[in-house]
């Protein structure tokens, strides 16, 4: 069974402080991703990684960083929170096309960032 | 697909009844599809998927249907239960990484 979890459930930060979410799963799985996801705006990407120390920008990646030092973690990093920046994230995980055929994505739990 | 809206639409049904969640999908070249429940606080959680080489795909009380014509796919879940009450959303993949997730249908059950 395929476990994604996120360092917190609940975070709340003060506007210009440099925040950490961390995200790892357990089934060696090749991709990550990190979304945030607003009311009636559905899940929008920020950053995918398809390997260790690989990424790409997403649709959304002013203001974010991510870190993928091993396979099994990725870090999205706010370097300096604003309060636009408060919102649901989630992190997810899926084989990549090489590694397999199915490669729906489990989520982890979320972590309900409020920026102030 | 990818239309964004700020009201989420609601279907509300009596328990016991059959639920039919419709999803519009954007991408003409998605050939991978994903139905997620997101239940209240949650992350969202997979509940079948279906490939564009199939019209229909049968889960465990869950169906979903796939018409690549009208580029529309649908969840049909038998004999609702409360515990099925959640918003759901569908997501395609156009075969590289990136996933379009639709904006979600929450579902009400009714005791």
């Amino acid at each position: 069974d395929v476990k994604v979890t996120q360092s917190s459930r609940y975070l709340v930060k003060r506007t210009g402080e440099k925040v950490f979410l961390e995200c790892v799963q357990d089934m060696d799985h090749e991709n990550m991703f990190w979304y945030r996801q607003d009311p009636g705006l559905g899940l929008r990407l920020i950053y995918f990684s398809y390997d260790v120390k690989m990424k790409e920008k997403g649709d959304i990646p002013e203001g974010y960083s991510v870190s993928r030092e091993k396979k099994e973690r990725f870090s999205l990093i706010l370097e300096s929170a604003s309060t636009n920046q408060t919102s649901m994230y989630l992190c997810a995980s899926s084989l990549s096309p090489r590694q397999g055929p199915r490669y729906e994505q489990y989520f982890g739990p979320g972590t309900r960032l409020t920026v102030t | 697909g990818e239309s964004v809206g700020l009201h989420l639409p609601t279907l509300s049904v009596q328990e016991g009844d059959n639920s039919i969640i419709n999803c519009a999908y954007s991408n003409s070249a998605s050939d991978y599809f994903i139905w997620y429940k997101q239940e209240s606080g949650k992350g969202p959680q997979f509940i079948i998927d279906i490939r564009s080489n199939m019209d229909k795909r049968q889960g465990q009380r869950v169906t979903v249907l796939l018409n690549k014509t009208v580029k529309h796919l649908s969840l049909q879940i038998a004999a609702t239960q409360p515990g099925d009450s959640a918003v759901y959303f569908c997501a395609e993949n156009p075969g590289t990484y990136k996933y379009i997730f639709g904006t979600g249908t929450r579902l009400k059950v009714l005791a």
